[in-house]
């Protein structure tokens, strides 16, 4: 089992969508949780930091439950600028961070 | 924000030859840095973690006497690729963590590496 897996996608949506994708990961001792956005040939860039009690910066909304091992990100009214792959990051103790494979988003008018 | 200055962005070489990537953080120190590998419609792939003055921690599979790794100074970590081939082709990412605590890493922007 992957220790960060995340919906496969590709997700396909109109503007103004709703869209949500999961994470899920293996190690309970798992500290700190990131989503980030990568651009196709582009480096990853941060999108959000994952906070136990949930967050939500604009349209975007991050979850982490901690029962159940699982992160989510949900995006509201999405733009065509949000087409990007997404991906679930989890840092370990120290400085381990592991990456999911991503998750696809094309959002079209 | 935090910088992590990443060249070249771009190189082709020929198979036989040793390419060298450098990552600089513009404005913080950076005791150690990440360096990540990304094949196409794949994740990102930790090769090694860099650390100033001392020898860089490599992950398993990854060969430590082809993927040379050097940070000499809290600013500047280099990566060179000896020998290369046509395998390893790929995207070479670093990173670093401006400051401590739960913050997310930067990126540099990145580098394509061709092998012909």
């Amino acid at each position: 089992r992957k220790e960060v897996e995340q919906d496969p996608g590709p997700f396909n949506v109109p503007e103004g969508a709703t869209v949500a994708f999961n994470c899920t990961y293996s190690n309970s001792a798992s500290q700190s949780f990131f989503w980030y956005r990568q651009d196709c040939r582009k480096e990853p860039k941060l999108l959000m930091s994952v906070y136990s009690s949930g967050n939500e910066d604009g349209r975007f909304t991050a979850q982490l439950n901690r029962a159940s091992q699982y992160i989510s990100l949900l995006i509201r009214d999405s733009k065509l600028s949000d087409s990007a792959t997404y991906l679930c990051v989890v840092k370990n103790g120290g400085f381990k961070t592991i990456f999911g494979a991503g998750t696809r988003l094309f959002v079209k008018a | 924000g935090a910088v992590v200055s990443q060249h070249p962005s771009r190189v082709i070489c020929k198979s036989g030859t040793s390419v060298k990537i450098e990552c600089r953080s513009l404005d913080f120190q950076a005791t150690t840095m990440f360096w990540y590998r990304q094949f196409p419609k794949q994740s990102l792939m930790l090769m090694a973690t860099s650390n100033e003055g001392s020898k860089a921690t490599y992950e398993q599979g990854v060969e430590k006497d082809k993927f040379l790794i050097n940070h000499a100074s809290l600013t500047l970590s280099t990566l060179t690729v000896t020998s290369a081939h046509p395998e390893d082709s790929s995207f070479y990412i670093c990173s670093a963590q401006p400051g401590t605590g739960d913050y997310g890493y930067t990126f540099g922007s990145g580098t394509r590496l061709t092998v012909v």
